[in-house]
């Protein structure tokens, strides 16, 4: 089957530091992968997907390569903002999205000023 | 355009009632999914819907059950509730069915505690 593994955290930085919050799946298929980021009180919004290897998907100053050889999707940002604090899930759907989005369990991440 | 609206916003209920969860996809979407998150399980899907029709179903018992209306609104129903079933309950929105390519939007969920 399909699963998703991605660091629980609670993971702490500065605002303005490096942030790399690892993603590692494994899957029957050819998946798209997604990261999603999850505010206090509220749903998931899409913050970027990739649909084939090597595809880069960015948004908002957050990037994520695609890469099938270590069936990897890292979330990196150059630096970080108070208002990054969240919890940010990785999740992946195969073709035929027969069983939906599988996602990781989520890694909240806490920026202090 | 509007997003995904989901009704209502929190719920409690009582072991042994059953419940009716609402969920309005982004306009000129057909597919709409249902997921249940919890702090233990996580994130698990439920069912996806399309044209009216069950398309998808996740490892959930019978007592969940769902259905599509024709302009793509959807309900979300749990009957016999359990302690367990407390969970925020997310609806997502797609253009197609079943497209690993296609992005799933969440509505802003409903929070279901069952004393």
């Amino acid at each position: 089957g399909n699963s998703v593994t991605q660091m629980e955290g609670p993971v702490t930085l500065s605002e303005e530091a490096f942030l790399t919050i690892n993603c590692t799946y494994t899957a029957t298929g050819y998946p798209s992968l997604f990261w999603y980021v999850q505010y206090p009180g509220e749903g998931l919004q899409l913050l970027l997907k990739a649909t084939k290897a090597d595809d880069k998907g960015s948004n908002k100053g957050f990037e994520a390569t695609y890469r099938k050889e270590t069936t990897s999707f890292h979330l990196e940002k150059g630096s970080v903002q108070v208002s990054d604090s969240a919890v940010y899930f990785c999740a992946l759907r195969t073709g035929g999205g027969a069983d939906g989005l599988t996602f990781g369990k989520g890694t909240h991440l806490i920026i202090q000023p | 355009k509007a997003g995904v609206t989901q009704t209502p916003r929190y719920l409690i209920k009582t072991r042994g009632q059953q419940v009716t969860l609402s969920c309005s996809p982004i306009s000129g979407h057909r597919s709409v999914s249902w997921y249940q998150q919890t702090p233990g399980q996580g994130l698990q899907f439920l069912f996806e819907y399309f044209s009216e029709t069950q398309r998808n179903k996740g490892n959930f018992p019978g007592r969940f059950s769902g259905r599509q209306f024709s302009n793509s609104r959807s309900e979300m129903n749990v009957s016999t509730l359990e302690l367990g079933d407390s969970a925020l309950y997310l609806c997502a929105s797609s253009l197609v069915l079943g497209s690993a390519q296609d992005t799933q939007y969440f509505g802003p969920g409903t929070r279901l505690t069952v004393l």
